[in-house]
């Protein structure tokens, strides 16, 4: 079974810009999660969407946004980019089960630096 | 912050030894993760503990919560070096809300 896939795996902007980051999850998988990782604030979570809808949604301003497509995939964008949005943004799906106990399978990651 | 606090944020040891890391939590819980994430890459799912279970073995890994104190801990034992990477816990409420530790990072001498 194919993991969770990530494109582009690093990428480098500059401020004002925007960008789309994609992710496929593993067949089957119908929740994708997105999460922003940096040094100083850790794992912070972006939004999760299940069979095209956004279920839930973490703190970020609205530059941040996404979208999960009928076959599950989701992507992200950030718009205007900012220094302060250079991070690993990872991606996760997992399998929701009926106990609602689910575990998230990790993409390997897109590196977005802003210059 | 909602985060959850991991305890110690480091821990370096020798090969062999058994490693502890420490989870404390805020909020009510329905589950408890502990996820290992190898040096820039994504994490990857080690252990489950359900809120109703106070302790879970996999392999080298025991898993102990505690709800009363919201506190979780995972013991590593016999540790080696390809153990080295950072682990975080990640609490599970609600519908879908994973809330991340802020990790511990170790360190397996050879």
């Amino acid at each position: 079974k194919a993991g969770v896939t990530q494109t582009p795996r690093y990428l480098i902007k500059t401020r004002g810009q925007q960008v789309t980051l994609s992710c496929s999850p593993i067949s089957g998988h119908r929740s994708v999660s997105w999460y922003q990782q940096t040094p100083g604030q850790g794992l912070q979570f972006l939004f999760e969407y299940f069979s095209e809808t956004q279920r839930n949604k973490g703190n970020f301003p609205g530059r941040f946004s996404g979208r999960q497509f009928s076959n599950s995939r989701s992507e992200m964008n950030v718009s205007t980019l900012e220094l302060g949005d250079s991070a690993l943004y990872l991606c996760a799906s997992s399998w929701v089960q009926s106990s609602g106990a689910n575990v998230l399978t990790f993409g390997a990651g897109s590196r977005l630096t802003v210059l | 912050s909602q985060q959850g606090e991991e305890d110690p944020q480091a821990l370096s040891i020798q090969e062999g030894e058994n490693a502890t890391m420490n989870c404390s939590y805020k909020t009510s819980i329905n589950n408890l993760q502990w996820y290992r994430q190898n040096s820039g890459r994504g994490l990857v799912h080690l252990i489950l503990i359900r809120s109703n279970e106070r302790e879970k073995h996999s392999g080298r890994l025991r898993v102990t919560l505690d709800t009363s104190k919201k506190s979780s801990s995972l013991l590593i034992t016999a540790s080696r070096a390809a153990d080295t990477a950072s682990y975080f816990c990640a609490t599970v409420s609600g519908t879908y809300k994973y809330i991340f530790g802020t990790g511990t990072r170790l360190k397996v001498l050879a």
